[in-house]
């Protein structure tokens, strides 16, 4: 079972750069989400999609832009790289069905971006 | 707007022993899920337990509980007969359905796990 599956794994970028990170789930779930996690601040949500075709900002979206372009698909731009955008960023799936739910969110195994 | 507060940033325990991993929280909203999260050193995120705010009973999964405490807004993380293998980090999330973000989780800043042989 793939699950969530992250692109590239590791990446190196000179500051100005522009890069594209691809995740892809195969559960069939509705939401899809992007964090980066920074050392000793846990994980902070970028962007997420609550289904197809539609994307909202989550509490640290600048410098960043997603398209969810199918159900399956969802990536991240960064179109203008600044060492602070340096981190580890993990997409994620949710089945959820709107509303109250405990579905937990499924991971990808992340992706290590160093901004030079 | 939503919190997500772990005070240990590092915690030791005996193999075989139990440990206690603090979670408090804030909302004033009356439905809302905690969730548990271990990251090992290779890094993947693991879901370990789900709480939810109206469930009458503290979540149990094998050897992970929670232990909700509702009015004291904590849910801490119990794990029962400590094996090497849990040394991680162990992340406590808050999903509040009413808030701006309906389906985001808030995480907290994480627990360092340390199993001693």
């Amino acid at each position: 079972n793939a699950g969530v599956t992250q692109t590239p794994k590791f990446q190196v970028l000179k500051t100005g750069q522009s890069m594209t990170l691809q995740c892809a789930q195969d559960m069939n779930h509705n939401s899809m989400y992007w964090y980066r996690q920074d050392p000793g601040m846990g994980l902070r949500l970028i962007y997420y999609s609550a289904s197809e075709g539609t994307t909202d900002k989550g509490e640290v979206p600048n410098g960043y832009n997603v398209s969810r372009l199918n159900k399956r698909e969802f990536s991240l731009r960064l179109e203008s790289a600044a060492p602070s955008q340096t981190s580890v960023y993990f997409c994620a799936s949710n089945l959820d069905s709107g509303g109250y739910s405990n579905q937990p969110q499924h991971f990808g195994d992340g992706t290590r971006l160093s901004i030079l | 707007a939503q919190k997500i507060t772990q005070t240990q940033p590092g915690m030791f325990v005996q193999e075989k022993e139990a440990v206690t991993l603090d979670c408090t929280y804030d909302t004033s909203d009356p439905s809302y899920g905690l969730f548990w999260y271990k990251q090992p050193s290779s890094g993947e995120m693991i879901f370990l337990i789900y709480q939810g705010s109206y469930d009458q009973q503290n979540a149990t999964e094998g050897r992970y509980s929670l232990n909700f405490q509702k009015a004291r807004k904590s849910a801490n993380l119990v794990i029962s007969a400590s094996q090497l293998g849990d040394s991680a980090m162990y992340f406590c999330a808050m999903r509040d359905p009413f808030s701006g973000s309906a389906r985001q989780l808030t995480f907290g800043s994480g627990t360092q796990l340390t199993v001693l042989p």
